[in-house]
């Protein structure tokens, strides 16, 4: 158990709706990452956050969004989907502190979002 | 936006070593070397990570060459457990950009 909570665990909607991905940190852990894993694709960058600010943007789609809550949590939002949306999402958390900004990343397990 | 080459598949026998390469000759300074797993249908799990010097833990070894525009992560005897795919990650803090990884095939 990595310590990353992730819900929901599966997903399916259909084309065009929204739908919203939940991610509790490792308790401490300041910064939440997101990435997206197509099928026997790799994991793509989408986005972090640290303490509540954005502070890095990968291959993040303008129909997606994220936030990261005063409590740590952090939420993507997806909007507008399509059938290659899609894939695994994996949060992942790290950095207690900013001295340890370099310190392993714990992934959660993932939710597999389906689009039909 | 992966800085980091490795190959696509390995092969091993179980219980012996294995030592999977991986090429960042593009590393910056400031730049962590993390080695990643992921089994299928899971997500990444931390292996060891490193910035200069060579790293031990319980679950393998960082081997860092002295330019660092190279690395090498060692299982000293790898078991069935140890199939899947492992990630050379190169990290300023602010993210991980995973690269393709190799898939290590354990053989009975």
């Amino acid at each position: 158990d990595s310590g990353v909570t992730q819900t929901p665990k599966h997903l399916i909607t259909a084309t065009g709706q929204r739908v919203t991905l939940r991610c509790s940190p490792r308790s401490g852990d300041l910064s939440v990452y997101w990435y997206q894993q197509s099928l026997d694709q790799g994991l793509q960058f989408l986005i972090q956050y640290y303490n509540g600010e954005e502070r890095a943007k990968g291959n993040i789609l303008e129909r997606f969004s994220a936030q990261q809550f005063p409590d740590l949590h952090s939420e993507l939002n997806l909007s507008s989907l399509e059938l290659g949306d899609s894939a695994l999402y994996f949060c992942a958390s790290s950095a207690r502190d900013r001295r340890t900004m370099n310190t392993e990343a714990f992934f959660g397990q993932g939710t597999r979002l389906t689009v039909v | 936006d992966a800085k980091t080459t490795q190959p696509n598949s390995m092969e091993s026998n179980e219980e012996e070593p294995v030592h999977l390469p991986c090429n960042h000759s593009t590393i910056s300074g400031t730049d962590y070397i993390h080695w990643y797993r992921q089994l299928p249908s899971q997500g990444p799990e931390y292996v060891i990570h490193g910035l200069t010097s060579n790293v031990n833990n319980r679950m393998a070894s960082l081997a860092i060459a002295e330019d660092r525009k190279s690395s090498t992560l060692i299982l000293h005897r790898a078991t069935l457990r140890d199939a899947a795919v492992y990630y050379c990650i190169l990290s300023n803090g602010n993210q991980f950009y995973f690269g393709t990884g190799t898939s290590l095939t354990v053989i009975p």
